[in-house]
This record gives structure tokens, sequence and C-alpha cells, in this order.
């Protein structure tokens, strides 16, 4: 089957840096995607990756490696409005997006 | 702006009472989505357009149906509720199926049961 894995949480603290990886197995692979979804809001596109490295885009970046199966988000000075939930989304094969359950992050002061 | 509209953010029906919930798009994009997401999960998809092409999920109940009259427009019909069916339904929209375009998601309605 196909399987997305997140942390399910994550905690920071305001002004740190973290980073939410993501580990897929998918019948194929045409990109992943990385997601924000404050609570109760649809979610916003982030970034997206098909080739191997680092992605940079102002305090976020995305990092893949398609031979280990594995991303990451890194969100640098982390501020409160980043408190949100984290989705890692995989094209795969059929160019159908397979969804992780999200890495919900909570910001502390 | 060009975005993806749903109506309306919030609607409560009754067990078993029909509701439509509706989409709209100004990006003229070509495919349309519907998706269920339920607290803390994944977002479920539930069938896409492409098009005037319906295209439905092998696991998406009987009781989900949708109908695209437009490119602008979308609705989700949920014929007889249950208290399962109280989620977050997220529409979105990408330019082309079978590519990577990115979809571009609507704010949701959050639809319950009672």
């Amino acid at each position: 089957g196909q399987n997305i894995d997140q942390p399910t949480e994550m905690t920071a603290t305001e002004g740190a840096i973290v980073q939410i990886n993501c580990t897929y197995q998918t019948s194929g692979f045409n990109g992943l995607f990385w997601y924000q979804q404050h609570a109760g809001e649809a979610p916003t596109f982030l970034s997206y990756n098909v080739l191997d490295g680092l992605e940079e885009k102002g305090r976020f970046s995305s990092f893949l490696s398609r031979s280990k199966g594995y991303s990451y988000l890194l969100l640098k000075e982390l501020q409160m409005k980043d408190s949100a939930s984290y989705l890692c989304a995989v094209l795969d094969s059929n160019y159908q997006l397979i969804w992780g359950a999200g890495t919900k992050l909570i910001i502390k002061p | 702006d060009a975005m993806v509209i749903q109506n309306p953010r919030y609607q409560v029906t009754q067990f078993g009472k029909p509701v439509t919930l509706s989409c709209s798009q100004t990006l003229n994009h070509n495919v349309m989505y519907w998706y269920q997401q339920k607290s803390s999960q994944a977002p479920k998809l539930l069938f896409h357009y492409y098009d005037k092409d319906f295209n439905n999920e092998a696991d998406t109940p009987d009781n989900f149906q949708s109908r695209r009259p437009n490119t602008s427009f979308c609705f989700l019909d949920i014929r007889s509720p249950g208290l399962g069916d109280a989620a977050m339904y997220l529409c979105a929209t990408s330019r082309e199926r079978g590519s990577t375009d990115t979809q571009y998601f609507g704010p949701g309605t959050r639809l319950t049961v009672l």
C-alpha cells in the first residue's frame, strides 16, 4: 500500500529552527508537496520538490531524497503565526496526491 | 483576486437531511476536487472532475454525489448525511490532471450533523 509518515506533533520555541520530517512509500513518484494548514482553514501551498536537494524559500526550506523516500521541511526564525499543521503529500505514478496526516506544530514564546 | 470560494463556511444539517455544498473558482482551472478531512487526519479525496469528466474514488460512498454545471462551479451533494459524515469538506482546483500542477484549496465548509 501507499504510505506517508510524519510526526503527529512537534513543539518549538519562537525564534528557533524546527525540522519536520516526512517519509513515504508510494507507487511511483512525481514530486512531493508541503502544505500549511491553520486550524479550521484550508491547506495552503508551501513547496514542491521533484529533484533531490534543498529548495529555499525565505524562512522555509524543503529537502528531498528520492533514494531514501524522505523529505523534510525546515522552518527558521519561528514566529507564533507558524503554529499550524504541516502536511506532506506525494504525487504517485498516476498523478494522484497521497496525503500524510500532518504534523501539528506548536510554537511557544 | 483569483481564488477558490466555498459556501457556506459552516453548515449544520440533521441526520438524513440532504445537504449541498458549493464551490466556485475564478482560476479557470480544468480540474476540480472534493476532499473530506476529519480532525487530525489527512484529506481524503472523494472525487474529481476533469472538465465535465467525473471521476469517483473507489471507496467513496454512494451517499456522496457531485455536479459540475460549468467550469466555474462544482457542488457536493450528501444525500442522507450520517453522524460519521461530519467533517471539513475541501474543494480544490488545478490547471491540469495528470500533471505536477499545484492544487489550490478553498477555505472549506465545516459540516455538522445533528
